[in-house]
């Protein structure tokens, strides 16, 4: 099992749509957790981190449950501008950081 | 402030080479992280430095090593390349959590 999974995609949404992507993580132990972007041949760039309580920046809300060590993401009223892959990150304490693979969206005008 | 600075940009080697890479973080940050990412997988951790010293390593082998400075930047060094090490290399820096990427060193084997 891997150690963070992700729902691979690609999610092809219209503009103005809510889309949800999930992430889990198989460390109990893991002490903190963020949703990065990339862009196409880019570096991964920081979304928003994530808390128990949840947290939200604009369109964006993320979540976690420690419980079912399960994170989330929703964005919503896509914009063509949120096409990207999404990345679930994990630290899972000390020094060592966890990527999940992606997951692909692609908003449609 | 600048953020944080990788080269070359893009680098073309041959099997069995070695290559060294460099990456410059973002003033005040201390720790630097290296990741590899493979064409349509996330990046995977190859190891981390703080304080000039190895604090974490993921499951790469010896031929992956890493030298930070006093200036808190870091070169990795690749021995023996392999076709399987063309990647993105991606170097990461932070002062706590969360990481700030650079834009990435594009190693291609031949």
């Amino acid at each position: 099992r891997k150690e963070v999974e992700q729902d691979p995609g690609p999610f092809n949404v219209p503009e103005g749509a809510t889309v949800a992507f999930n992430c889990t993580y198989s460390n109990s132990a893991s002490q903190s957790f963020f949703w990065y972007r990339q862009d196409c041949r880019k570096e991964p760039k920081l979304l928003m981190s994530v808390y128990s309580s949840g947290n939200e920046d604009g369109r964006f809300t993320a979540q976690l449950n420690r419980a079912s060590q399960y994170i989330s993401l929703l964005i919503r009223d896509s914009k063509l501008s949120d096409s990207a892959t999404y990345l679930c990150v994990v630290n899972t304490g000390g020094f060592k950081t966890i990527f999940g693979a992606g997951t692909r969206l692609f908003v449609k005008a | 402030d600048a953020g944080v600075t990788q080269s070359p940009t893009h680098l073309i080697k041959t099997r069995g080479q070695h290559v060294t890479l460099r990456c410059s973080p973002i003033s005040g940050h201390k720790s630097v992280s290296w990741y590899q990412q493979v064409l349509g997988q996330g990046p995977q951790f190859i190891f981390q430095y703080y304080e000039k010293e190895e604090r974490g390593r993921g499951n790469f082998p010896d031929r992956f090593s890493a030298r930070q400075f006093p200036n808190y930047s870091s070169e990795p060094n690749v021995n023996a390349l392999l076709l399987g090490d063309s990647a993105l290399y991606l170097c990461a820096s932070s002062l706590a959590r969360p990481q700030h990427f650079g834009d990435g060193t594009r190693l291609s084997i031949l």
